[in-house]
Formats: structure tokens, C-alpha cells, sequence
């Protein structure tokens, strides 16, 4: 079975500062794995995944995560936070990339402050 | 605009009453799940399908039914048997060459 640990359940930091939301899995195969954002009172919106190849992936509004299997992370970064980056960042992991449930970290508010 | 459409935003259930959430899809994804958020808790799986007239249990089913007699459509009825149902709940859909699951915007219960 699958399972997400997502370090902190609040995260604040300073408006250009980095932002940096951690995530560790645990899977028996090897692991596809997404982050996805959630804006108050709204649905999730995918911000990146990551699947084979490359182990640093980019995504929207300037979020990157990098995959280090050694260490079982894959941790969420952004250069400079911006104040539109406030909501709730969810961590997920799948065994597939066929139609099956993600299995979700608890999720980290990051609140930016100006 | 290809999406995923949940209804109602905001729902009352009282004591003993069942509800149905409705969630539609015109994104033609084969699979279709539902989640129940609650603060901290992150998304809990409550039932998903693959393809029409099939579903799983998810890993917090009881007191939640669902059908998907078509593939636009994954209605979620909240029984009475659910005790604690106040929460925030997700619908979402993926196809099968990505497994990227697509969100719609969600339906807050209530028990009045």
C-alpha cells in the first residue's frame, strides 16, 4: 500500500521568499507522483507530475519538484513566493498511470506574507 | 468549456434524510472518483469507477451509495447510515493515459 507524509501542515514564509513544501512516500513499486493546489472553497488543480525520465519537473506559476528516489521525497519549490501562491498544496501518489485513486498526504497551507 | 460540474455548492441534510450530490463530466474520462475533505485530513477515497455500470469501495464507504449507469454521470447519495457527514466533497474524473484526475469545484454539507 501506498502512503504520503506531508512535513508541516503550515508553511509561511515571506513574499519573495523560497518556498519549499516537503512530501516523502512510501510505495512497494516504483511510484508516479503528483502535486496538486487547492484555492479556498474550490476543487484541486494540478500543479505537476511526475512519472519516468527526468527527475526535476516544472510546473505551472513556477513550481518545481524533484524526484529522489534514494530519499523517497519529492519535495515542492519555488524560487520567489508571490502572494497568489496562498492556498493548500496537496502531495498524491499513484502505483499507475491507468484510471486508479491517488492517495493523498494530509495537505500544507502556505500562507505568504507581505 | 470541457469540465467537471458538481451540484449543489452548498447542501443541508437533515437527521435521518439522504442526499445526493451530482457530479458530470463531459471531459469523455472513463474513470470517475469521489473524496470527502475534511480540515487536516487531506481527500479520503469514498468510491470510484472505471468504466460504466461498474464501482469499487473506496477506503471510507459506509453510509455513502453511488451509480454510474452513464459515463457523464457519478451521482453520490449521503444514506442516513453516515453519521458525521459534514464535509467538503470532491469529485473528480481521469483518463487512462495519464491518470491526471481533474477536479470540479466541490459541495460543502451541512447537517442542520
Amino acid at each position: 500500500a501506498q502512503s504520503v507524509t506531508q512535513l508541516g501542515s503550515h508553511v509561511s514564509v515571506s513574499e519573495g521568499a523560497l518556498v519549499l513544501l516537503r512530501c516523502n512516500y512510501s510505495s512497494s513499486v516504483p511510484p508516479y507522483l503528483f502535486w496538486y493546489v487547492q484555492y479556498p472553497n474550490q476543487g484541486l488543480q494540478l500543479l505537476l507530475k511526475y512519472t519516468t525520465g527526468a527527475t526535476l519537473v516544472k510546473g505551472i506559476n513556477g513550481f518545481e519538484a524533484e524526484f529522489k528516489k534514494s530519499e523517497t521525497s519529492f519535495h515542492l519549490t519555488k524560487p520567489s513566493a508571490h502572494m497568489s501562491d496562498a492556498a493548500e498544496y496537496f502531495c498524491a501518489v499513484s502505483v499507475s498511470l491507468r484510471n486508479t485513486p491517488l492517495v493523498f498526504g494530509k495537505g500544507t497551507r502556505l500562507s505568504v506574507i507581505a | 468549456d470541457g469540465g467537471i460540474t458538481q451540484s449543489p455548492k452548498y447542501l443541508f441534510r437533515k437527521e435521518g434524510q439522504n442526499v445526493t450530490l451530482s457530479c458530470e463530466q463531459n471531459l469523455n474520462h472513463d474513470a470517475m472518483y469521489w473524496y470527502r475533505q475534511d480540515p487536516g485530513q487531506g481527500l479520503r477515497l469514498i468510491y470510484y469507477s472505471q468504466i460504466v455500470n461498474d464501482f469499487q469501495k473506496g477506503d471510507i464507504a459506509e453510509g455513502y451509495s453511488v451509480s454510474r449507469e452513464k459515463k457523464e454521470s457519478f451521482p453520490l447519495t449521503v444514506t442516513s447510515a453516515q453519521k458525521n457527514p459534514t464535509a467538503f466533497y470532491l469529485c473528480a474524473s481521469s483518463t487512462s493515459s495519464s491518470n491526471i484526475q481533474y477536479f470540479g469545484a466541490g459541495t460543502r454539507l451541512s447537517v442542520l
